[in-house]
């Protein structure tokens, strides 16, 4: 059975530094992972997903890396905003449409 | 565009009750997704549908729990009878048909439902 998880639970970091949050998977054999972000109230948005195939994605400050063997998986954000202040979600895809989510990473940006 | 519009947006009854949760998900997307969110458990994946027809539903807790999508606009998760336990939030996703594609799933802005 597939289990995902994130490291650390909480984070608190000053305006502009750089970060990695962290997302472990037990099960190799996986389709693809995609990060997320909810905010309070709120559904979860998508922010990238990285085929199996790859090794890692980026999309503007935010950068995700993917090691299929080691079962790891990082999320980089440069130069944090306020803003970015939010939980941040890992979650894998097998071989249906399931995805195994982990239980998320609260990010908080001090100004 | 109109993402996954999720109804209501909070729900609070007495235990005993019956309550629907209701979804619309986005136009053209074939998969629609139930998930439960919770401090304890985190997000979990209930049942989800392909074309209307109900693919897994491995992660519905028990036989009190049951979804139904009549049409490709909307989906039901109905809990009769309702339990403290089943306080939580849930979460209706719809996506596209993965045609090797890789697709994301969308979210909605979920229910949060209070059984007292």
């Amino acid at each position: 059975k597939q289990e995902v998880t994130q490291i650390p639970a909480a984070l608190s970091v000053p305006e502009g530094e750089n970060l990695v949050l962290n997302c472990s998977f037990t099960d190799s054999a996986i389709y693809n992972l995609q990060w997320f972000r909810q905010d309070p109230g709120k559904g979860l948005t998508s922010l990238l997903l990285i085929q199996s195939s790859q090794r890692e994605q980026t999309s503007g400050r935010l950068n995700a890396s993917l090691d299929k063997s080691s079962g790891r998986s990082t999320l980089y954000i440069a130069a944090s905003q306020p803003g970015d202040s939010a939980t941040y979600l890992c979650a894998v895809r097998g071989g249906s449409e399931k995805l195994v989510f982990g239980k998320g990473t609260k990010l908080t940006v001090n100004p | 565009d109109a993402g996954v519009i999720q109804s209501p947006r909070h729900e609070v009854t007495e235990m005993g009750q019956e309550v629907t949760l209701r979804c619309k998900p986005i136009s053209g997307h074939d998969y629609l997704f139930w998930y439960r969110q919770t401090m304890m458990r985190g997000l979990e994946l209930l049942i989800y549908f392909n074309n209307n027809v109900p693919i897994d539903d491995s992660g519905m807790p028990e036989d009190r729990f049951s979804a139904k999508m009549p049409n490709a606009s909307f989906s039901t998760l109905k809990i009769q009878p309702s339990e403290p336990r089943d306080s939580a939030v849930y979460f209706c996703a719809s996506s596209p048909a993965d045609r090797g594609g890789n697709q994301p799933q969308h979210f909605g802005d979920g229910t949060r439902l209070s059984i007292l």
